[in-house]
């Protein structure tokens, strides 16, 4: 089955911490995204890649990073310079394509920080 | 900038009431337009698409939305809601020969009460 996975699905970290989380997607999808949802306030753009080696700043990109190594992967750091990173986060991918922009979501990690 | 507005944060209905959900976008340019659906515990997932062509596009679920340019409105509707519909609904918009970023609304939580 093609789809995206997320890992895990719950993570509890510390204060002070930073955590990664990871996204795969067998689509062969060129574009891949992070999201971060918070009750009230929709989905929110963290980073976006549209290519192997590349990545961009979305809205609310302070706080975290990316890498880009493989085009199947695109893992999230939140670090500990991430003011309030409790919230549920997502990932997405979607063919490379500036007219139609589908993209295809994870189940998501919930994490909280202690 | 594109920006994506949801009047209604929480709508309860009965079941087989009717059912519209607004969503207003702001951007001068030619869109693409989509709703997802987050029912519990479960992925983003997408209820329908408007790309080009007939404003009033079908969706899965007997959902349907019609875009209305001069309005740039693209809102949600069933004839006809089910307990099963409860869920929490986001709009979506892309502008066309952009930067391939989504920009979604703050979503609308529905309760439909059997």
């Amino acid at each position: 089955d093609g789809g995206i996975t997320q890992s895990p699905k719950y993570l509890f970290r510390k204060e002070g911490q930073n955590v990664t989380l990871s996204c795969e997607q067998n689509l062969n999808h060129d574009a891949m995204y992070w999201y971060r949802q918070d009750p009230g306030q929709g989905l929110r753009l963290i980073y976006y890649s549209q290519i192997v080696n590349d990545f961009q700043k979305g809205d609310i990109a302070e706080g975290y990073s990316v890498s880009r190594e493989k085009k199947e992967s695109f893992p999230l750091t939140v670090t500990s310079a991430q003011k309030n990173p409790t919230a549920f986060y997502l990932c997405a991918s979607s063919i490379r394509d500036r007219v139609i922009n589908e993209q295809f979501f994870g189940p998501g990690t919930r994490l909280t920080v202690l | 900038a594109q920006s994506v507005s949801q009047h209604n944060h929480h709508v309860i209905l009965s079941e087989a009431a009717s059912l519209e959900l607004g969503c207003n976008y702001s951007y001068g340019g030619t869109v693409n337009l989509f709703w997802y659906v987050q029912y519990p515990g479960q992925h983003l997932q997408l209820l329908l698409k408007y790309f080009s062509g007939d404003p009033l596009v079908k969706g899965i679920k007997g959902f349907e939305a019609e875009f209305i340019k001069s309005k740039f409105s693209f809102n949600l509707r069933k004839p006809s809601v089910q307990w099963s519909d409860t869920a929490e609904y986001f709009c979506a918009v892309n502008a066309i020969l952009g930067n391939e970023k989504l920009t979604f609304g703050t979503g609308t939580r529905l309760t439909i009460i059997p």
